[in-house]
């Protein structure tokens, strides 16, 4: 079992709808977890990073942290085509030296 | 230039042969990590490095060999190369781990093994 999992997609949303991207791990100790973003062909670029429980804003994007439930998400509103690409969502683990990926989302924002 | 970059962005080479990859960052950071990605499995951590001389395997780590002598690089070498590991090969840094500590990524590096 990978230790950071992700719904491979797509996930397919209108212009301006909200996209909400999932993630669960399954390390408990696990403290701080990060969201990236790649476009084809190019290097995961970093979004957002959270470490406590409940959400963090950042612009557009919202970052979810429920650590009872292993659960990570980011919420992107007034999506964009430019925002059409792959979600990374990577945690570290409990002695917090490994960092591991999920499988990634391929997101779709069709106008 | 300042960050973290990557050499050869292409290689081919030859089922059998040593080949290396390189990993060079300016910005001192403690922690590196190798990555391959291939469609369908996301980033799978190969090695990483919490420092100079120390290095530790990941979730793939078989058919690789990494070192690290001076902090700012890390090479990833294959001692023999198989048609499996032709994949994308990424870098990484990070200045320290846990809390307020993202990773940031080189170009890669797309190997194919033929």
């Amino acid at each position: 079992q990978k230790e950071v999992e992700q719904n491979s997609g797509p996930l397919s949303v209108p212009e301006g709808a909200i996209a909400s991207l999932n993630c669960t791990y399954s390390d408990r100790g696990s403290q701080s977890f990060f969201w990236y973003r790649q476009y084809s062909g190019k290097s995961p670029e970093l979004i957002m990073s959270i470490y406590s429980n409940g959400d963090k804003e950042d612009g557009r994007f919202t970052a979810q942290l429920n650590k009872a439930s292993q659960y990570v998400s980011l919420l992107i509103r007034d999506s964009q085509p430019s925002d059409s690409a792959t979600y990374l969502c990577a945690g570290y683990n409990n002695a917090g030296n490994m960092l591991t990926f999920g499988g990634g989302t391929r997101l779709m924002v069709k106008p | 230039d300042a960050g973290i970059t990557q050499s050869p962005r292409y290689k081919i080479t030859e089922t059998g042969r040593q080949v290396t990859l390189m990993c060079h960052q300016t910005w001192s950071h403690s922690y590196m990590f190798w990555y391959r990605q291939d469609l369908g499995h996301g980033l799978r951590l190969i090695y990483y490095s919490a420092a100079a001389d120390i290095t530790d395997k990941g979730e793939v780590p078989d058919g690789y060999v990494v070192s690290r002598s001076k902090t700012e690089n890390f090479p990833l070498t294959l001692e023999s190369a198989t048609r499996s590991q032709t994949s994308v090969y990424f870098c990484a840094s990070s200045e320290a781990t846990g809390t307020n500590t993202e990773a940031f990524f080189g170009q890669g590096t797309r190997l194919t093994v033929v």
